[in-house]
């Protein structure tokens, strides 16, 4: 099955401490991204990927990294998670034709406190 | 600044009526796509319909079709004979042909069918 997977689902942790939240996608898509969602605000792009060791900053970058070292996993590493960067994580992929939009992973609710 | 507003955070219907939900979005750009995505409790973003800024004529897809009048800048999703398996989060985002090709989104109208 074409999918996006995204771990953990859930993950509560302190500030401070170091996580990594992994996204991989087995449908040899060129281009990944990383959005977050705030009530109010809908989902903000993170950090995008074009291909492999290509990322570049979206809107949000502040306090995250990123790797694209293959194709299919793009990790989202956040090195002193603070509690407002609490947010609902998606990581997504899409084909080379952009119109038919992304297919999204199932989301990683994180909580910094 | 590229914006997508949804004016109604929330609404609600009864099972098997109509329902459109609105969108207005604000762009220079001449070339873009159109999405609607479905947010039901389970979190998954499931993309409801799409639509390219160059076709005139309107998407449909089942029970969900669109109006888009580009020269309004607006793009509202119309839900027929609707289910209770609609209640969910409605995001409305649009795409710029550029090198990022990012999604642009609103913040979203939760819609509640009630039995």
């Amino acid at each position: 099955e074409a999918q996006v997977t995204q771990n953990p689902r859930y993950l509560i942790t302190v500030t401070g401490k170091k996580l990594t939240v992994t996204c991989s996608q087995n449908m040899n898509h060129e281009y990944m991204s990383w959005y977050r969602q705030d009530p109010g605000l809908g989902l903000r792009q993170i950090y995008y990927s074009m291909n492999v060791e290509v990322t570049d900053k979206g809107d949000v970058p502040e306090g995250y990294k990123v790797s694209r070292k293959e194709k299919r996993n793009f990790p989202l590493i956040l090195e002193s998670p603070s509690p407002n960067q609490t947010s609902l994580y998606f990581c997504a992929s899409r084909r080379d034709r952009p119109n038919y939009g992304y297919t999204f992973g199932s989301g990683t609710r994180l909580t910094v406190v | 600044a590229q914006t997508v507003t949804q004016s109604q955070p929330e609404m609600s219907v009864q099972e098997a009526e109509t329902v459109t939900l609105s969108c207005t979005y604000d762009t220079s750009e001449n070339n873009y796509y159109l999405f609607w995505y479905k947010q039901p409790p389970s979190r998954q973003m499931i993309l409801v319909i799409r639509q390219e800024a160059y076709k005139q004529q309107n998407a449909t897809e089942n029970r969900f079709s669109v109006n888009f009048q580009k020269a309004a800048k607006s793009f509202s999703l119309k839900i027929s004979d609707s289910q209770l398996g609609d209640t969910a989060m409605y995001f409305c985002a649009f795409m710029i042909m550029d090198s990022n090709y990012q999604l642009i989104w609103g913040a979203g109208t939760k819609l509640i069918i009630k039995p």
